[in-house]
Formats: structure tokens, C-alpha cells, sequence
């Protein structure tokens, strides 16, 4: 069965340093999201993708976020230069259907840790 | 704005017991709601969804949850609790915005006991 990949599972990084986090969506997908879960708080939107572009994004994605999808395959969210505040599961999902009513297909998470 | 409120961040149940984990929303205008279940070390899986279809909607694994817009909720059901549903769930509504903008309650960690 399909299902979106993510890597890496674990990263830890000292504050300050640049991160990706690489996403592998569903092949045939066409609207791409990242999703982040601080340690006992909500799962939040962060940004969804479509079309090479931004579509949305929320007032936790600022400058210090990016999003790029450079190969066709991989989908990538950039984190410039990490905060202790940063460190939380990102999940990346996929859709393949425009309309509130598609379901999200989610990868299982990349944790990342900012000491 | 939507939001999502979970009643309970855990809830405990014996196996083959009624589970009933809650969830309220507020919405300022008709909802699309799901609830997404997540196994340890593993994604956000979707159980159900509602799409102002009919208000029972049944989901996989034997889950089910009603609409109901007097109540504000969408509470999500499962007659007999197997061990194998020990999980966290999420209740979601969509954003309004572009599609795929959810927005998640907390979450409510099931613990199965045999």
C-alpha cells in the first residue's frame, strides 16, 4: 500500500543550525502539508503545498521556515536556524483530491530535537 | 475560527467495554470533521470522516461517530474495546482555508486494561 515516507525518524541538532527534514509523498499526490506536534500539544498546520507553490501557510511558518519540492519526489521543510522552541514531531501529509473532504495521508513523523 | 476540544487526554477502558472518546467543535460554518488514530512509532491514520453526509458515520476497525450540530459534537464510539485499539486519537475539523488545513484537538491517549 502506498504511504508517505519521511526521514530522518530522529534528529537532534544544537541551536542555531540548519535542518531538513525530507518527506517522500504519495507518488500520484498532487497537495503536500506539514504538520507539527510539540510534546503534549496539538498537532498544528504549518503549510500546505500545490502547483510548485505555497497555498497556505500559518503564523508558525515564518521566515525561518521553507518548503521545496526539488525533484518531483521529495517534498522538504527547511528549518534556517533552529530554536529550543522548534523541537517537535513534524509530520508531512499528502492529498491527492482538491476539497476539504480529501483525506490526508500522513508519514510518521520526524522528531526533531534542538538542545 | 474552527477549534477542537477533546473531553479527556486519557481515558481508560476494560477490554470489551464501551469506548466513547469526545469531541466538540466550533465552527462558524458547516464542519467537515474527522477523527485520526495514531499507533506508537507510527503516522496519523484516518478513521473516519464526516462530510455532511449522512450524521453516523462508521469508520474502520469497528469505530463510528455521530454528527450532531444542536450538541456541537462528534463523538467517536466502539461497542466492544479490543486490545489492539490502545492508541492516541485525534478529532479534526477542516480549517476553511485551502483543503487539508485540519485543525486538532489535543488528543486522547486510550489505554485497553484485559
Amino acid at each position: 500500500e502506498p504511504e508517505v515516507t519521511q526521514t530522518p525518524s530522529h534528529q537532534v541538532t544544537q541551536m542555531g543550525q540548519e535542518v531538513i527534514l525530507r518527506c517522500v509523498p504519495i507518488s500520484n499526490h498532487l497537495y503536500f502539508y506539514w504538520y507539527r506536534q510539540i510534546l503534549g500539544q496539538k498537532v498544528e498546520f504549518l503549510v500546505s503545498f500545490y502547483n510548485n507553490e505555497i497555498s497556505e501557510k500559518s503564523e508558525i511558518f515564518d521566515d525561518q521556515f521553507s518548503v521545496e519540492r526539488p525533484d518531483g519526489s521529495n517534498f522538504t521543510l527547511k528549518i534556517r536556524s533552529t530554536k529550543l522552541e522548534d523541537s517537535a514531531m513534524y509530520f508531512c501529509a499528502s492529498n491527492l483530491r482538491s476539497g476539504s473532504t480529501g483525506e490526508l495521508f500522513f508519514g510518521e513523523g520526524s522528531r526533531l530535537t534542538v538542545l | 475560527a474552527q477549534s477542537v476540544t477533546q473531553l479527556g487526554s486519557h481515558v481508560s477502558v476494560s477490554e470489551g467495554a464501551l469506548v466513547l472518546l469526545r469531541c466538540n467543535y466550533s465552527s462558524s460554518v458547516p464542519p467537515y470533521l474527522f477523527w485520526y488514530v495514531q499507533y506508537p512509532n507510527q503516522g496519523l491514520q484516518l478513521l473516519l470522516k464526516y462530510t455532511s453526509a449522512a450524521t453516523l458515520v462508521k469508520g474502520i476497525n469497528g469505530f463510528e461517530a455521530e454528527f450532531k450540530k444542536s450538541e456541537t459534537s462528534f463523538h467517536l464510539t466502539k461497542p466492544s474495546a479490543h486490545m489492539s485499539d490502545a492508541a492516541e486519537y485525534f478529532c479534526a475539523v477542516s480549517g476553511g482555508g485551502s483543503q487539508g488545513n485540519l485543525i486538532f484537538g489535543k488528543g486522547t491517549k486510550l489505554s485497553v486494561k484485559p
